[in-house]
């Protein structure tokens, strides 16, 4: 599965967009951007996915560029309950793979009052 | 809204004692994952589990780890002679098909004296 590059932390003001960029330069064609967040140490919890297509659902949106090396994240009106560690993941979606996620470190996001 | 349980939420045992992680995956899916993340570092892949076996697992899954689903309800993780280094939180996932969104339950926390 491809590598992404992620900022290591970034702060943001409650009720503002959250914008989280996610670099995947060596994306192939079947592979998936996968967004998922760990509050504390809770479980990691899905908020969306996509593969070519920009995505919304209620929880965020998804914008993919159009060579597909990059992803940028949209919380549209951050809370303070929004701060967590996000995980951006590209996984093969295909009959090669079992569907593991491999994470990585993350984007730290506080938000702030 | 459909949630993958885990117990006990935290378990506190002696080095070389066995020790049983259970998890209760959501009732209609037939994909199910243990993930572990050690206190402050990343998430990490342990195994998959589809139609009663092992479908895919990690270098980290070695023959002190096994897994079982004992009946059509709980699908457990084993680690047979604990180690200080097996101290960390474990993760139970599932999903309704092999390249699926995976939703995590809270995990339990293991510590190992």
């Amino acid at each position: 599965d491809a590598k992404t590059t992620q900022p290591t932390s970034m702060d943001c003001a409650e009720g503002r967009a959250a914008n989280l960029p996610c670099n995947h330069s060596t994306i192939s064609g079947n592979e998936y951007v996968y967004w998922y967040r760990q509050i504390h140490s809770q479980g990691p919890q899905y908020i969306i996915h996509g593969l070519k297509n920009n995505e919304t659902n209620e929880m965020a949106s998804l914008i993919i560029t159009e060579d597909r090396k990059s992803s940028t994240l949209i919380l549209p009106h951050a809370t303070l309950r929004d701060t967590a560690v996000y995980y951006c993941i590209v996984r093969v979606d295909g009959t090669d793979s079992w569907g593991k996620f491999q994470f990585g470190a993350g984007t730290q996001v506080v938000v702030t009052p | 809204e459909p949630e993958v349980t885990q117990t006990p939420s935290h378990q506190v045992t002696q080095m070389g004692q066995e020790v049983i992680l259970r998890c209760v995956p959501i009732s209609n899916h037939l994909y199910f994952y243990w993930y572990r993340q050690i206190l402050g570092q990343k998430v990490e892949f342990l195994v998959s589990f589809y139609n009663n076996e092992i479908s895919e697992k990690s270098e980290i899954f070695d023959d002190q780890f096994s897994v079982e689903r004992p009946d059509g309800s709980n699908f457990t993780l084993k680690i047979r002679s604990t180690k200080l280094e097996d101290s960390a939180m474990y993760f139970c996932a599932s999903s309704a098909a092999r390249v699926d969104i995976q939703y995590f339950g809270a995990g339990t926390r293991l510590s190992v004296l």
